[in-house]
């Protein structure tokens, strides 16, 4: 079975640094883009970034980039969302998701709520 | 860069059929396949309708998915609603720039 299980939630200061994980398992990691998605509360889906496991080609939305970074570590089977210092507006439910093939995604993970507040 | 529309809320009684419709702005609707996705609250999503109309296994088949050229948008229609299907749903489609570009969602009330 097919499953991506994404790390708990965070409750982080303004300026702080985040790494979320989202561990895939039921099939071979390498094979399949990953990429994360926000959503703000009560807002919609946004995408924000898509990896490549095999060659760590990454692929961001104008939006996101240089505003995080995504990375994976196949050995284990890991995909990685991080920030470097972190703003109240990242305050959000995070989701990685598998794409069975480039724009369209087949799995979810179950999400992250990242609560950022002083 | 396009953008794809949808309506912020429908609503319909149980047993009856809906329909959900997702406009593409520019470029074609066909051009790129169309999946939806079920957000039910407090829930993932989950993909409903893959490739304009394919249903991943375990979607019943009172899902089914379509595109019209001629009004550039795709189409959701579940029929026999339930008040389980009650949720957000969203379309999302693609290009060479976005691999991921998704509607805004609408929330279906089952009354």
């Amino acid at each position: 079975e097919v499953q991506l299980v994404q790390s708990g939630a965070e409750v982080k200061k303004p300026g702080e640094s985040l790494k979320i994980s989202c561990k895939g398992s039921g099939y071979s990691f390498a094979r399949y883009w990953i990429g994360w998605v926000r959503q703000m509360p009560g807002k919609g889906l946004e995408w924000m970034g898509i990896i490549n496991p095999i060659d760590s080609d990454t692929r961001y939305s104008p939006s996101f980039q240089g505003q995080v970074t995504i990375s994976t570590d196949k050995s284990i089977n890991t995909a990685y969302l991080q920030w470097s210092s972190l703003k109240a507006s990242d305050t959000a439910i995070y989701y990685c998701a598998r794409l069975f093939r480039m724009g369209i995604i087949d799995y979810w993970g179950q999400g992250i709520l990242v609560t950022v507040s002083s | 860069n396009f953008m794809l529309t949808q309506p912020h809320s429908v609503s319909e009684s149980p047993g009856k059929t809906i329909t959900i419709s997702c406009t593409r702005s520019s470029g074609s609707i066909a051009s790129n396949y169309v999946q939806w996705y079920q957000q039910r609250p407090g829930s993932s999503p989950t993909t409903v309708i893959y490739e304009d109309h394919q249903r991943p296994s375990g979607v019943p088949d009172r899902f089914s998915g379509s595109i019209d050229s001629s009004s550039n948008s795709a189409s959701l229609t579940i029929s026999g609603l339930k008040t389980e299907d009650e949720a957000d749903y969203y379309c999302q489609s693609y290009d060479s720039s976005s691999p991921w570009v998704f509607g805004g969602g609408t929330k279906l009330t089952v009354l």
